[in-house]
């Protein structure tokens, strides 16, 4: 069975500093990844997405994100944060964009 | 492009009660997939339509049912509400679920059942 597991609930980082947020995967296949952002009161908006190909991957609002196959992890990345990135953070996996299995999220909180 | 829309946005109801959620996918998508968030277990797949058939479906017992009308917009039932049930449902669209497809969230119907 696949899984997602994100080990921190919850992170607090300072306006300007990096960011990365931690996903693990358990998946039988090569696995199609998938990071979400989630604000307060909307749905899910996708940040990015990785097939196959190049293992670091770019997305929108300044995001990557590297698989790493020996690890099985797919990490978030962001050099400097904004105060308008606080959010909830989603991992997912799944064999196709519409049955994700997703993780627990990370909640971000940025600091002045 | 009008994005995903779900009505209603917010449903209160009672235990034992049934409900309907709608949810319109983006004009043009024919793949509409239901989620279940909650603070406890957090984001789970419900199920899959495309092209008015059941693709796929989650561990959920067969309280929850859902179907896809020629149209692609989509409904899903919940009979026999339990208070377990109260949550925020999502609903995503994507064009075919292919590979290269993204798949769109609506802003999801929260749920309270009391």
């Amino acid at each position: 069975a696949q899984s997602v597991t994100q080990p921190d609930i919850h992170i607090t980082v300072s306006e300007g500093a990096s960011l990365e947020l931690r996903c693990n995967y358990s998946y039988g296949a090569t696995p199609y990844l998938f990071w979400y952002v989630q604000s307060p009161g909307q749905g899910l908006q996708l940040l990015l997405k990785y097939f196959s190909g190049d293992t670091l991957v770019q997305g929108i609002k300044g995001f990557e994100a590297e698989f790493k196959r020996s690890q099985s992890s797919f990490n978030l990345r962001k050099p400097s944060v904004h105060w308008s990135d606080a959010a909830e953070y989603f991992c997912a996996v799944g064999a196709r964009v519409s049955t994700l299995t997703f993780g627990k999220g990370t909640m971000l909180l940025v600091s002045p | 492009k009008a994005g995903v829309t779900q009505t209603p946005r917010y449903l209160i109801k009672t235990r034992g009660q049934q409900v309907t959620l709608s949810c319109s996918p983006i004009s043009g998508h024919r793949s509409v997939s239901w989620y279940q968030q909650t603070p406890g277990q957090g984001l789970q797949f419900l199920f899959e339509y495309f092209s008015e058939t059941q693709r796929n479906k989650g561990n959920f017992p067969g309280r929850f049912s859902g179907r896809q009308f020629s149209n692609s917009r989509s409904e899903m039932n919940v009979s026999t509400l339990e208070l377990g049930d109260s949550a925020l449902y999502l609903c995503a669209s994507s064009l075919r679920a292919g590979q290269t497809d993204t798949q769109y969230f609506g802003p999801g119907t929260r749920l309270t059942v009391l």
